[in-house]
């Protein structure tokens, strides 16, 4: 069946300027992921979604991050005011349950210019 | 906080040898360990989930094991082909939690 899917795979925007990053879970998967990943580092993790909540929203690094699930499938993640720092390859990541193995999507690579 | 750390940073072998690849995490109260590959300008693919009441985990040419009292994994690749260049992937998942933590990787070169 298909897998996790984003759109778009590539965002380049101005500092400053507000982005949609966007994913697809597998269908039936209730728990999705979002982690960031910078060049030459692993993932890190930014929030957890159960369903439609945010069960763990640790990860996010300020709040100009935002995301949502509104009906328990495709998830947004919103950045305001985009920063140079931002640029990092978003990943999304789904599981059946929160007990299952995280199946992770191709990710958006996001650049700040 | 959990802190996970991989050794090598990076490898190159010839084709046909046999390596390790090493994961040590700071807590040793852990669910699961998985370990994942990840080609250049891609997403992450599951290669082995240890669950924290195993010792090991086997795949084809790949076998992960787990020693969680002193916290360390350790990833073992059998035959290497050039196929199996990419970048490895430690993560592990702390009870009580949901996330994973990863390390930094470790960058494989099989040399034809």
């Amino acid at each position: 069946g298909a897998g996790v899917s984003q759109t778009p795979s590539n965002k380049v925007t101005e500092k400053g300027k507000y982005v949609e990053l966007r994913c697809d879970p597998i269908s039936g998967h209730t728990a999705l992921y979002w982690y960031r990943q910078s060049l030459g580092q692993g993932p890190e993790f930014l929030i957890y979604f159960q369903g439609t909540g945010a069960a763990d929203d640790s990860g996010l690094p300020n709040d100009r991050f935002f995301a949502v699930r509104p009906e328990g499938s495709v998830s947004t993640l919103k950045i305001q005011r985009t920063e140079r720092g931002d640029s990092a390859v978003y990943l999304c990541a789904s599981s059946a349950t929160p007990t299952d193995t995280q199946y992770f999507g191709p990710g958006t690579r996001l650049t700040v210019l | 906080k959990q802190e996970v750390t991989q050794i090598p940073a990076a490898l190159s072998v010839p084709e046909g040898e046999n390596l390790v690849l090493n994961c040590s995490f700071t807590d040793s109260a852990i669910y699961n360990l998985q370990w994942f590959r990840q080609d250049p300008g891609k997403g992450l693919t599951s290669l082995l989930l240890i669950q924290s009441s195993q010792r090991e985990q086997t795949s084809g040419r790949l076998n992960a094991s787990l020693d969680k009292s002193s916290g360390r994994s350790t990833l073992y690749i059998a035959a290497s082909q050039p196929g199996d260049s990419a970048t490895y992937l430690c993560a592990v998942r702390t009870s009580g939690t949901y996330k994973y933590i990863f390390g930094t990787g470790t960058r494989l070169k099989v040399l034809a």
